[in-house]
């Protein structure tokens, strides 16, 4: 159980372009999921909390209009890239929960999302 | 505020060797304490966690860590290393609300050899 998935598993785009990234909690409901990026060799960076059927909480420095965060179910969650350019070229990781209603206190990840902007 | 500091960004040992994977960790609030490891690019995989309770917490893949408050430790051992726990390992923290977001250490890169 507490599967997360995320779409597509890699992508490759021009500049300029936008993309969106899929995060879905398949077996459980999430009212909270987080998205993170990952550059080599480095640790986890949270860009943002996402919660369903509300505003996502953006952390400092992250730029909410070029990362945009839609969660408008208890299993997906949105990330759409904007404008796309090289230096966003990176991993992207979601995770979710704790499972709405269940309690507990663990969250679940995503296999990653790898990123190149051309 | 919350912090992670895990000591050593790379971390050697022989296949069937003792591993020790340090994290010190800063909270105002009792903390929970997480360790994930991660294959290359891929997700993170928990394997433990110390919410509350008993301070010795054993996880997947014959890993173990114990909770010291006194010393704001965390650290992740294992008896006899695999070639397959070669892998990035990495400590977290969150507050004890639920759905707190976590925090991350910088990550240790555990190398196994033959």
């Amino acid at each position: 159980g507490a599967v997360v998935s995320q779409h597509p598993s890699w992508v490759i785009c021009k500049s300029g372009t936008s993309v969106k990234i899929e995060c879905r909690s398949l077996d459980f409901q999430a009212t909270t999921m987080f998205w993170y990026r990952q550059f080599p060799k480095q640790s986890l960076m949270l860009m943002a909390t996402s919660n369903e059927g509300s505003k996502a909480t953006y952390e400092q420095g992250v730029e909410k209009d070029k990362f945009l965060i839609n969660h408008a179910s208890l299993t997906l969650s949105t990330l759409t890239v904007t404008s796309a350019h090289p230096e966003d070229s990176s991993f992207y990781i979601c995770s979710a929960g704790p499972p709405a209603g269940a309690g507990g206190d663990t969250q679940y990840f995503g296999p990653g999302t790898r990123l190149t902007v051309l | 505020a919350q912090s992670v500091t895990q000591l050593g960004s790379h971390v050697s040992v022989s296949e069937g060797a003792l591993v020790l994977l340090r994290c010190n960790y800063s909270s105002s609030v009792p903390p929970y304490l997480f360790w994930y490891v991660q294959y290359p690019n891929q997700g993170l995989q928990l394997l433990l966690k110390y919410t509350t309770g008993a301070t010795l917490v054993k996880g997947i893949n014959g890993f173990e860590a114990e909770f010291k408050k006194s010393e704001t430790s965390f650290h992740l051992t294992k008896p006899s290393a695999h070639m397959s726990d070669a892998a990035e390992y990495f400590c977290a923290v969150r507050g004890g609300d639920q759905g707190g977001k976590l925090i991350f250490g910088q990550g240790t890169e555990l190398s196994v050899k033959p």
